[in-house]
């Protein structure tokens, strides 16, 4: 069965520390991955997507995530935090799956960044 | 501006009392579906269409009902609202291949009492 997995509920940076996110999927098929930013009271954000190509993508706000195949795995990263990073992020597989453009999500990362 | 747009933004209604979420999407989207989240779960799909009169059911399709009679319209229908269903719902449409994700509306969120 298709599913993703982000292993932490909550994590907690100071401002200016680098940051990784975690995300694992299983999908049958070569997968489209994605990362969504939720600030508070808002909607989804896109942040960056992958689907074929280089495996490392980067993203708006100074993300970058690198697909690796072999762990299945997707992870998000920032070098350094910013204050306003602090949202709940969701990793999201997603393709063609009987013709119809399925996206799944995890359950999310809740950041929070100390000053 | 390309967006999806849902309204209302807030709603409190009492249990089996029918309500209506619009949906409204300006970028010629085929695909659309609705999404409900909740704490520790993620976004859930209820339901989903490909394109006009073709709609199908997501994960969480229990209690609700859609239509799409138009290209750029997809309604979530509440026809007996109950507890279980207070959420935060995101409508949300994409193009028709796998590698665009979804632009996402700014939220319902609904309280049932």
């Amino acid at each position: 069965a298709q599913s993703v997995t982000q292993p932490d509920i909550h994590i907690t940076v100071s401002e200016g520390a680098s940051l990784e996110l975690r995300c694992n999927y299983s999908y049958g098929a070569t997968p489209y991955l994605f990362w969504y930013v939720q600030s508070p009271g808002q909607g989804l954000q896109l942040l960056l997507k992958y689907f074929s190509g280089d495996t490392l993508v980067q993203g708006i706000k100074g993300f970058e995530a690198e697909f690796k195949r072999s762990q299945s795995s997707f992870n998000l990263r920032k070098p350094s935090v910013h204050w306003s990073d602090a949202a709940e992020y969701f990793c999201a597989v997603g393709g063609l799956s009987g013709g119809y453009n399925k996206l799944i999500f995890g359950a999310g990362t809740r950041l929070a960044v100390h000053p | 501006e390309a967006q999806v747009t849902q309204n209302p933004r807030y709603l409190i209604t009492v249990t089996g009392k029918k309500l209506t979420v619009t949906c409204s999407q300006n970028m010629n989207h085929e695909y659309m579906s609705w999404y409900r989240q909740d704490p520790g779960l993620g976004l859930r799909q209820i339901y989903y269409s490909m394109n006009v009169e073709v709609t199908d059911k997501g994960d969480v399709p229990e209690g609700y009902k859609v239509s799409r009679k138009e290209k750029r319209n997809f309604p979530l229908i509440l026809e007996s609202p109950s507890p279980n269903q207070t959420s935060l719902y995101f409508c949300a449409s994409s193009q028709s291949t796998g590698s665009y994700g979804y632009t996402f509306g700014s939220g319902t969120r609904l309280t049932v009492v």
